[in-house]
């Protein structure tokens, strides 16, 4: 079984802060990792696609990093916001193998 | 949003009934997944249809079957429910199978089975 483990379960932030939360897989036979945003009674939104050792992608305020030699991604928020309240999911693909996802690390920025 | 939609938005059913859910794909994807989220756990993959054929299955029983048709919509249909099938169920269109390709969600139905 290919565990993908998300990191903390939730947090508070306070609006304005910067945070950050990581997301651990095996790294053997790593192929994609994926980090969706998801609000409340909404659709996930795709964050970010990665695949390469090193990779590092930008989207406004938010970026992630991805260590694929020692299988983690780190997902930062620059200066949240009160719309950054979300839970947000990671996912990895292993080989052939469909998207595993982590149980969600559940945002909720306090105004 | 991602304009991928599904129908209903909630159901109820009792056990041992069948439920046939439906989710219409973005426009131009010829891909779509299925998957299954529990109370607390994250989404866990049940099925891919590609151009209306079954591409891979996740760790559900034969009674979850689905069916994909020319427009790309889609269903997934359970069969003699089960209390334990209780959950959100997740759609997903993309462009290709290549799992590198970003996936686009539906809102989710939410089953309750009594």
């Amino acid at each position: 079984i290919l565990n993908v483990e998300q990191s903390p379960q939730s947090l508070h932030v306070q609006e304005g802060d910067s945070t950050n939360f990581t997301c651990s897989f095996p790294s053997s036979n790593f192929y994609a990792l994926h980090w969706y945003r998801w609000e409340t009674a909404k659709s996930p939104e795709a964050l970010f696609v990665m695949t390469l050792n090193g990779d590092e992608k930008k989207k406004g305020r938010i970026s992630a990093t991805l260590n694929t030699k020692e299988g983690y991604s780190y997902l930062y928020i620059k200066g949240s916001q009160p719309e950054d309240s979300a839970t947000y999911l990671c996912a990895c693909v292993f080989g052939n193998e469909k998207l595993t996802f982590g149980t969600g690390t559940r945002l909720t920025i306090i105004p | 949003e991602t304009g991928v939609t599904q129908s209903p938005t909630h159901l109820i059913k009792t056990r041992g009934q069948q439920v046939t859910l439906r989710c219409s794909s973005q426009s131009g994807h010829n891909t779509v997944s299925w998957y299954q989220q529990a109370l607390g756990q994250g989404p866990q993959f049940i099925f891919q249809y590609y151009r209306e054929e079954e591409n891979g299955r996740g760790n559900f029983p034969p009674r979850f079957s689905g069916l994909q048709f020319p427009n790309y919509s889609s269903e997934l249909n359970v069969n003699a429910l089960e209390l334990d099938d209780s959950a959100l169920y997740l759609c997903a269109s993309s462009l290709g199978t290549v799992t590198q390709e970003t996936q686009y969600f539906g809102p989710g139905t939410r089953l309750l089975v009594l």
